[in-house]
């Protein structure tokens, strides 16, 4: 299995709404990431949780809350978000450290209303 | 700290045209270069690495050579195909592999 698996891979929330995005791998990866993509931009990091501990969280708002339940499983809880937070949220892995390319997923298009 | 710049297009050209992408990097010590090919509506997918200096990466006949001297990771094709119409994203991975840091994207357009 070399694929990063996203779901949903589109949600439509509301302002008050709680919400989770997925992701799950099933290649040993230790390190994985969440990114936020606006049209026409390169991917923003996020979060990244190094052997399921969080190693960075690049000044995100706490309405985005990440959680690494196991080595395989990576969520994104999601509370009071904004229409400016729609974007397409990707998810990656990568062997410990990432010299050796990352593994993205297909994403979860997320529209705030 | 660490940057990716790259010709930010669009780029378009005719089917079986020569492509040339310009990426140039800044980065203390060894970083990993990479290309990224972003389909409309997918996610990346990776293109083709190079992980020290003078490495060739290639794949689906895009090619590219990591250049220490001139900081560079130039994406190439002899002859581009409407399905290559996509974004190019040139990235690194810093030393300590933390972060995947990107450049803007390349938009390119092949018409028939």
């Amino acid at each position: 299995d070399t694929e990063v698996t996203q779901t949903p891979k589109h949600l439509v929330m509301g302002m008050t709404n709680k919400k989770s995005l997925k992701c799950e791998q099933h290649m040993g990866h230790r390190a994985m990431y969440w990114y936020k993509q606006k049209a026409k931009k390169p991917p923003e990091l996020m979060f990244v949780y190094s052997y399921e501990k969080l190693s960075i969280n690049e000044s995100v708002p706490s309405r985005f809350s990440p959680e690494c339940p196991n080595s395989s499983l990576l969520n994104l809880h999601l509370h009071a978000l904004q229409p400016e937070d729609s974007a397409l949220y990707l998810c990656a892995s990568s062997p410990s450290g990432g010299s050796y390319g990352y593994t993205f997923g297909s994403g979860t298009r997320l529209t705030v209303v | 700290g660490d940057s990716v710049t790259q010709m930010e297009g669009p780029v378009t050209l005719s089917e079986e045209a020569f492509l040339t992408i310009n990426c140039t990097y800044t980065a203390t010590g060894y970083p990993s270069l990479f290309w990224y090919v972003q389909y409309p509506g997918e996610g990346l997918q990776l293109l083709l690495k190079a992980t020290k200096a003078d490495d060739k990466g290639s794949n689906k006949g895009f090619e590219a050579t990591y250049r220490k001297e001139t900081t560079s990771f130039h994406l190439e094709k002899g002859s581009v195909q409407v399905s290559d119409s996509a974004v190019y994203f040139c990235a690194l991975s810093n030393q300590a592999g933390t972060a995947l840091i990107f450049g803007k994207g390349t938009t390119l357009s092949v018409s028939s």
